[in-house]
């Protein structure tokens, strides 16, 4: 079936240092895949996607590139900030007229002054 | 523009009740859908909505169904309520169709059944 998996958190890392979230899928076909975050108490928010191989999504410093040969789609950060503090979630969508996104479980990330 | 909105923000229910969730979606757009978050886990889609028709369902039972307005608003009904249903009830919309991918969530209702 259509899934994805994420790294398991919390991931903890102090102010400026390099952040890497990994997130590998297995899909029929040729998904888009994405990255929400969600910050306490406020609902999913698009930070980036990508929707066909090679392409490299990036929004607030955060970058992503979708590789189909290795079926994932990493978050990276060179430098992390204690307001990039929230959930992330690797989530992919396959072609088609509906909504339906498939999600990880979520990578909370805790960025410590 | 206003964004996603829902309401109730927190509700309690206890086992074998009914709930009614309710969404207005962001300005522009004709396509609701609603999603299920288990404490510890990512959404899951319970379905979609376009144009008053439901036009996609996830792996959820037939007691849970839901509306779409004419000004596209939406509401979520669980009935026969389970404990397992606790949960962040999501709504998001958009202006539909494949080429236009990027949903915007409301903040959700935090359900929980006791």
């Amino acid at each position: 079936g259509n899934s994805v998996t994420q790294m398991e958190g919390p991931v903890t890392l102090s102010e400026e240092a390099f952040l890497t979230i990994n997130c590998t899928y297995t899909a029929t076909g040729y998904p888009s895949l994405f990255w929400y975050v969600q910050y306490p108490g406020e609902g999913l928010q698009l930070l980036l996607k990508a929707t066909k191989a090679d392409d490299k999504g990036s929004n607030k410093g955060f970058e992503a590139t979708y590789r189909k040969e290795t079926t994932s789609f990493h978050l990276e950060k060179g430098s992390v900030q204690v307001s990039d503090s929230a959930v992330y979630f690797c989530a992919l969508k396959l072609r088609g007229a509906t909504n339906k996104l498939i999600f990880g479980t979520g990578t909370l990330l805790a960025v410590q002054p | 523009e206003t964004g996603v909105t829902q309401s109730p923000t927190h509700l309690i229910k206890t086992r074998g009740q009914q709930v009614t969730l309710r969404c207005s979606s962001q300005s522009g757009h004709n396509t609701v859908s609603w999603y299920q978050q288990a404490l510890g886990q990512g959404p899951q889609f319970i379905f979609q909505y376009y144009r008053e028709e439901e036009n996609g369902r996830g792996n959820f039972p037939p007691r849970f169904s839901g509306l779409q307005f004419p000004n596209y608003s939406s509401e979520l009904n669980v009935n026969a309520l389970e404990l397992d249903d606790s949960a962040l009830y999501l709504c998001a919309s958009n202006k539909g169709g494949e080429t236009n991918e990027k949903l915007f969530f409301g903040s959700g209702t935090q359900l929980s059944v006791l």
